[in-house]
């Protein structure tokens, strides 16, 4: 079975200023997704980006991206230029490349940004 | 675009009761999740429908929740009877259909159920 560990639970970055959020997952697979999704206190969780582990290129949407590590099972998030908005719980998913679609999130990391 | 509705978005009750909770997803998605997240954790999946067939409900509890999706649209989630451990936020996401290629899910606000 696959997990994904984030192991900070909270974050804080100056507003404007550059975060890094990490995340490192397991699985025997070799083909696979992994996302990075934003939950608001509101609660609708929304996709931030995704990263197909046949990409050796990184993924970016905008001020987000990742750096993902095959090797090391290791996919973190860089926000640059944080604005108040990104303010929020990210979590951190992986989902197989074949078959079930599910996804499998880790325990998240609370985000504040400090204006 | 309408998103996924859930319905409805809070519910308090006492341990031993029943309660139901409703998913709307999106036009035309075929497949449908709910997950359950508890307080300081990732959500995790209860249950997928594929139109109203089940493709997983290996983490249902099915001695207290069920699941059904009937004519594949519209999916409720019920919970009988309720435990103090049920306690949680239930997650309803859609996506457009299941396969080998990329599908996105798109989550609904979710419902909050506290079990007293």
């Amino acid at each position: 079975a696959q997990t994904v560990t984030q192991s900070q639970p909270e974050m804080s970055v100056q507003e404007a200023e550059t975060v890094t959020l990490s995340c490192t997952y397991d699985t025997s697979e070799s083909d696979y997704y992994l996302f990075w999704y934003k939950q608001p206190p509101s609660r609708q969780m929304i996709l931030v980006i995704r990263q197909e582990a046949y990409k050796q290129q990184n993924a970016t949407e905008n001020r987000f991206s990742v750096n993902f590590q095959k090797a090391a099972k290791s996919f973190s998030l860089k926000i640059s230029d944080s604005q108040l908005g990104d303010a929020a719980m990210y979590f951190c998913a992986y989902r197989s490349f074949f078959g079930n679609e599910k996804l499998t999130f880790g325990t998240g990391t609370r985000l504040t940004i400090i204006p | 675009e309408a998103g996924v509705a859930q319905s409805p978005r809070y519910k308090i009750i006492e341990k031993r009761q029943s309660v139901a909770f409703w998913c709307n997803p999106i036009s035309g998605h075929a497949t449908l999740y709910w997950y359950q997240q508890i307080l300081g954790q990732g959500p995790k999946l209860l249950i997928q429908f594929q139109n109203n067939g089940v493709v997983d409900d290996s983490q249902l509890p099915k001695d207290r929740f069920s699941a059904e999706r009937l004519k594949g649209v519209d999916s409720t989630l019920k919970i009988q009877p309720a435990k103090l451990e049920d306690s949680a936020v239930y997650l309803c996401a859609s996506s457009s259909l299941a396969g080998h290629s990329y599908n996105e899910q798109f989550f609904g606000p979710g419902t909050r159920l506290t079990v007293l």
